[in-house]
């Protein structure tokens, strides 16, 4: 079956680390979205791409970046980790003939210290 | 003001009972609307769409109002399973993104 994953589930790094939360899909869907959860915030966009080496910024790109050489997968960066930046981050893709629809994968709980 | 805006709850309801959520959206030209479930800790993961003339998917019914940019869900004879956030979802006119609201959470008691 079809899906999207994340790795790693949890993770735990340090203010000023690089960090790269992985995401890969096997729908085949060209559309790819980074989101962070907080509470009180709901979902907000990051970075989204609709194809390869298509990258957008979104409403909460600062600090962030994305790069996409494949279909398959959308690596999120965080250049320089800060505090600010614990949050619960989703993956999702989406089929560009029902764009609307999205699929997400499990979220990636990132803790900065 | 939020693009998304809904009650965030939470709601406590009993078994059987039935629920309403709300939401309104900013965008007068969005064209797409989309109620999701998200479980503690999990992912979100697509309800139901919402069309203008109403939709109902068994137990649950969804309406928008376009003049009053207002969307609803109902939930009937609400069971224990029901338990969660419910996201109201709202695309962006013709961009492919979507616009979410914070979430009203629900919980069903025994």
């Amino acid at each position: 079956d079809a899906e999207i994953t994340q790795s790693p589930r949890h993770k735990i790094t340090e203010t000023g680390r690089q960090v790269t939360l992985a995401c890969h899909q096997t729908w085949n869907h060209n559309n790819m979205f980074w989101y962070r959860q907080d509470l009180g915030h709901g979902l907000r966009l990051i970075h989204y791409s609709y194809g390869v080496q298509d990258t957008n910024k979104g409403e909460v790109s600062d600090g962030y970046s994305v790069s996409r050489s494949n279909t398959e997968d959308l690596p999120l960066t965080l250049e320089s980790a800060a505090s600010s930046q614990t949050s619960v981050y989703f993956c999702a893709s989406s089929d560009p003939k029902m764009a609307d629809t999205q699929y997400f994968g499990p979220g990636t709980r990132l803790t900065v210290l | 003001r939020k693009e998304v805006e809904q009650d965030p709850g939470p709601f406590n309801v009993p078994e059987g009972a039935t629920v309403a959520f709300n939401c309104t959206y900013s965008n007068s030209a969005s064209q797409s609307f989309f109620w999701y479930r998200q479980d503690c800790r999990k992912e979100p993961k697509l309800l139901m769409s919402v069309y203008s003339s109403g939709n109902e998917d068994g137990r649950f019914t969804a309406q928008l109002n376009r003049a009053s940019q207002y969307i609803s869900l109902l939930i009937r004879d609400s069971k224990l399973s029901d338990s969660a956030t419910y996201l109201c979802v709202v695309n962006g006119g013709s961009a492919r993104q979507l616009t979410f609201g914070s979430g009203t959470q629900l919980t069903v008691l025994p």
